[in-house]
């Protein structure tokens, strides 16, 4: 049983690019959510997708966008790309959308920004 | 607002001695509660959760944590330590009227053999 899974595992871009990332969950499950881990911290919420809506949205701003499709898996994408962008990008998936299911991590994007 | 803090940075132990990780939350209400262990290169690792009633949870790997309302703590502990426990541990919180998750800073766990 394949568990989340990622890609690219690196990234490297420059500054005002755009760059998309990819999350497949794991099997069963029907809800993603991203985080960015930033170096040497822990992990913030960006936003969960259900039903190919996004259902809840952290502290971002409007450059990270992102989409569900119909067979769960997910895309993350972030527009004018900034220095601090630069961080571990992870997806977590669960079957269900309240705080008691437990979210299964992939093992993440590192994205560096020049 | 939701928040966690991970006091220790970084700790060290050796290989068979005891270990306590230290958390603390802020929420008005009984949170949904996490411990998960990250290696380098992997992804978290759930290690325990703790949601209501029995107040001592046991999770994987040997680790227990405790819930405190009192200290608005949850510790993870195990009792003997091994050297493939060296990782980084996140507690998280995560409430009842919401499904993200809010992480602390992480402790660095070292494992002298």
């Amino acid at each position: 049983d394949a568990g989340v899974t990622q890609s690219p595992t690196h990234l490297i871009k420059t500054r005002g690019q755009q760059v998309t990332l990819r999350c497949s969950p794991k099997s069963g499950h029907d809800t993603v959510s991203w985080y960015q881990q930033a170096l040497g911290q822990g992990p913030q919420f960006i936003f969960q997708y259900y039903e190919e809506e996004e259902r809840q949205r952290g502290n971002f701003p409007d450059r990270f966008s992102g989409h569900q499709f119909p067979n769960y898996s997910s895309e993350l994408n972030v527009n004018a790309l900034l220095l601090g962008d630069s961080a571990l990008y992870l997806c977590a998936s669960s079957n269900g959308v309240t705080a008691q299911e437990t979210q299964y991590f992939g093992p993440g994007t590192r994205l560096l920004v020049l | 607002a939701q928040s966690v803090t991970q006091p220790d940075i970084h700790i060290t132990v050796s290989e068979g001695a005891s270990l306590e990780l230290r958390c603390n939350y802020s929420y008005g209400a009984t949170p949904y509660l996490f411990w998960y262990v990250q290696s380098p290169g992997q992804g978290l690792q759930l290690l325990l959760k703790y949601f209501s009633g029995d107040t001592l949870v046991q999770g994987i790997k040997g680790f227990e944590a405790e819930f405190k309302r009192s200290q608005s703590s949850f510790n993870l502990r195990k009792p003997s330590v091994h050297w493939s426990d060296a990782a980084e541990y996140f507690c998280a919180v995560g409430a009842r009227n919401t499904d993200k998750l809010i992480f602390g800073t992480g402790t660095r766990l070292q494992v002298f053999p």
